[in-house]
């Protein structure tokens, strides 16, 4: 199985900060790299997939880049909506595995 | 986006096992495939297997390959996952998405079961 690391597991940020998260993937999965974001008692929300599409109607806040076995999320200007978990995942191949998750934290 | 429909919250005894179900309401599934994926209280996410209704073909991860099926019933526009089983370790939310190539684009609302003697 593909072993998906996210770094850092929480932060603290403020209103207005940029942040950004990591996601290594334990083997190269060229750009099959997804992002959600999920709220609590929520069903996740796709944000980012193929490493770096935005998902209909997500801010553009939100950015993703990366290939191989090293992305990245970056939220630009922190709003207080964006307080949440993010978690990556990989779609390259079965099983589909998730990294353990950023818990973005208002400071 | 498509709204998934999923079924009520589950109790379920240890060793017995549970059917959650996943509607696409007014729709077919199409040629996507519909996964489930579960969150432990407090816990991340773990994908568990997936569906291609249109050609029933199945996928599942091994963890679960003993005790996992996913049917769909094409007549309904229904996705049935059961597992059996059960331990309190699958104490859990079951969410099932509508996938395009690999990717959750759709989540149900989720279905709390909770295994407890």
């Amino acid at each position: 199985d593909i072993q998906m690391t996210q770094s850092p597991s929480s932060l603290s940020a403020s209103i207005g900060d940029r942040v950004t998260i990591t996601c290594r993937a334990s083997q190269t999965i060229n750009k099959f790299l997804n992002w959600f974001q999920q709220k609590p008692g929520k069903a996740p929300k796709l944000l980012i997939y193929f490493a770096s599409t935005l998902a209909s109607g997500v801010s553009s806040r939100f950015s993703g880049g990366g290939s191989g076995t090293d992305f990245t999320l970056t939220i630009n200007s922190l709003q207080a909506e964006d307080f949440a978990t993010y978690f990556c995942q990989q779609s390259y191949s079965p099983p589909l595995t998730f990294g353990g998750g950023t818990r973005v934290e208002i400071k | 986006q498509v709204q998934l429909v999923q079924s009520g919250p589950e109790v379920k005894k240890p060793g017995s096992s549970v059917k959650v179900s996943c509607e696409a309401p007014g729709g077919t599934f199409g040629t996507h495939a519909i996964s489930w994926v579960r969150q432990a209280p407090g816990q991340g996410l773990e994908w568990m297997g997936r569906v291609i209704p249109i050609v029933d073909v199945t996928t599942y991860a091994q963890k679960f390959q003993a005790r996992i099926v996913i049917t769909a019933d094409k007549s309904t526009n229904t996705v049935h996952l059961n597992l059996s089983s059960l331990t309190s370790d699958d104490t859990a939310v079951y969410f099932c998405t509508r996938d395009t190539e690999a990717v959750h684009r759709d989540w149900g609302q989720g279905t709390l079961v909770t295994v407890s003697s």
